[in-house]
């Protein structure tokens, strides 16, 4: 079982349709992370979850929102997305929001028709 | 403000070629830790290594090997040897106690493609 789990790996979507991106991670991790890697571009942090509780948005759009139902899982729900948010979606986790190294998942390919 | 720079946007090696991808750093923290990362085409980046602020030693660890001087705030990473397997995106990324808690500031990556 690899440590940070992502799906789907790929996603194609309409602006119109809903979709949720999914991340597990078994590592015993307290904290989550979202971040969006578009090309040509430096990673950015979306949001941050520790102990559950969301304690950063990096001033994302409300088309996206996220939900951490426990320690071990993170979802980002998708909702009328735009073109430029065609991009690749990572998740990673880490042991307390300190300076320990965050742990990646295979991300999510998301396409925007 | 935190700034981390990877100068380099792309680098192309033969194999057994040795290969020093830089990062040049910015942070007024005067306690901080700086990463690097290895993503390879598969997407999911790959935790190398962690330093902090207080420890300049460098660290050899098989063919890699980082050369961290904060006197010019640059924590360079060194390939020894560069295999196929080593083509992949790297990303230089700091962490600052005071401005950013666990944010991680990373750099734009540098593309190594190392040809056999």
């Amino acid at each position: 079982e690899t440590g940070v789990t992502q799906t789907p790996r790929h996603l194609v979507m309409g602006m119109t349709n809903k979709k949720s991106l999914k991340c597990e991670q078994h590592l015993g991790h307290n904290a989550m992370y979202w971040y969006k890697q578009s090309a040509k571009k430096p990673l950015e942090l979306m949001f941050v979850y520790s102990l559950e509780e969301r304690v950063e948005n990096n001033s994302v759009p409300s088309r996206f929102s996220p939900e951490c139902p426990n320690s071990s899982h993170l979802f980002l729900h998708l909702h009328t997305l735009q073109p430029e948010d065609s991009a690749l979606y990572l998740c990673a986790s880490s042991q307390g929001r300190g300076f320990e190294p965050q742990h990646f998942g295979d991300g999510t390919r998301l396409s925007i028709l | 403000a935190q700034k981390v720079t990877q100068a380099q946007t792309e680098i192309s090696v033969v194999e057994k070629e040795d290969v020093t991808l830089d990062c040049v750093y910015e942070t007024r923290d005067t306690t901080y830790y700086l990463f690097w990362y290895k993503q390879p085409p598969s997407g999911e980046l790959v935790f190398l290594i962690r330093r902090n602020s207080f420890d300049e030693q460098n660290e050899i660890s098989g063919r890699y090997s980082w050369n961290f001087q904060k006197s010019t705030s640059s924590f360079n990473f060194t390939i020894t040897a560069s295999q196929v397997v080593d083509s992949a995106v790297y990303f230089c990324a700091l962490s600052g106690l005071m401005t950013s808690g666990s944010r991680l500031t990373f750099g734009e990556g540098t593309q190594l493609t190392v040809n056999p």
